[in-house]
């Protein structure tokens, strides 16, 4: 069953600080992964894409890493802001047709405090 | 900042009523979503169009129903709202970047802000 599992479930941090995010997925045949940040009350807006080939990627302060081997990725935040509080999904696309068919995780809630 | 817009962003209605959710983008993508939104849970695609006159279910079974006459629009309705409508529904566009006719791409989609439905 294709499946996509994200931890932490939330996670409060300190501002300035580093953190990671963590993305399992069992998505056969894989296309891409994509890393979203989702504000309260907002629709989410993509912060990075990775295909098979590629294994980090950045985006300002957002590194994501993808092991395509074992299967997981990471989304990694470096000096963290107030403005990065926010539910982070994880989503990989299959190549199983040309729609390229979307299979989400339930996100991340990370609370940054100053 | 996507230019996809949706209305109303918050309702509030009684059971049995009819009620459309609009979703609007100006970028002339031609594959438009919608999604279904629990809090702390994934999103469910629940529609989906790859241009005008085409419409498609999506893997959650929903009692809505959506029609695509033109590119720009995708409306989302529901005859008779129940309180198990009640959700987040978000509308979303995608290009297409890279890949052939036939491929799946690396469609990159934008997300409208939602509309939170809840019926009484």
């Amino acid at each position: 069953k294709n499946q996509v599992e994200q931890s932490p479930q939330s996670l409060i941090i300190l501002e300035g600080k580093n953190c990671t995010l963590q993305c399992n997925y069992t998505v056969s045949p894989f296309s891409n992964l994509r890393w979203y940040k989702q504000d309260t009350g907002r629709g989410p807006v993509s912060l990075t894409i990775m295909t098979f080939s590629e294994n980090t990627k950045s985006n300002g302060r957002y590194t994501a890493t993808l092991d395509a081997d074992t299967k997981q990725s990471s989304l990694h935040i470096t000096a963290s802001q107030l403005s990065d509080s926010a539910s982070y999904i994880c989503v990989v696309s299959d190549r199983g047709s040309t729609l390229g068919r979307l299979y989400f995780g339930r996100g991340t809630q990370l609370t940054v405090w100053p | 900042e996507a230019d996809i817009y949706q209305t109303p962003r918050y309702l509030v209605i009684g059971t049995g009523k009819k009620i459309t959710l609009e979703c609007s983008q100006t970028m002339g993508h031609d594959k438009m979503y919608w999604y279904q939104q629990d809090p702390g849970m994934e999103l469910h695609l629940i529609h989906y169009s790859y241009g005008v006159n085409s419409t498609e279910k999506g893997d959650l079974s929903s009692e809505s129903t959506v029609s695509r006459i033109r590119t720009e629009h995708f409306p989302l309705t529901l005859e008779s709202a129940r309180p198990s409508h009640t959700s987040q529904y978000l509308c979303a566009s995608s290009d297409r970047s890279g890949g052939t006719s036939g491929e799946s791409s690396t469609d990159t989609q934008y997300f409208g802000p939602g509309t939170r439905l809840t019926v009484l």
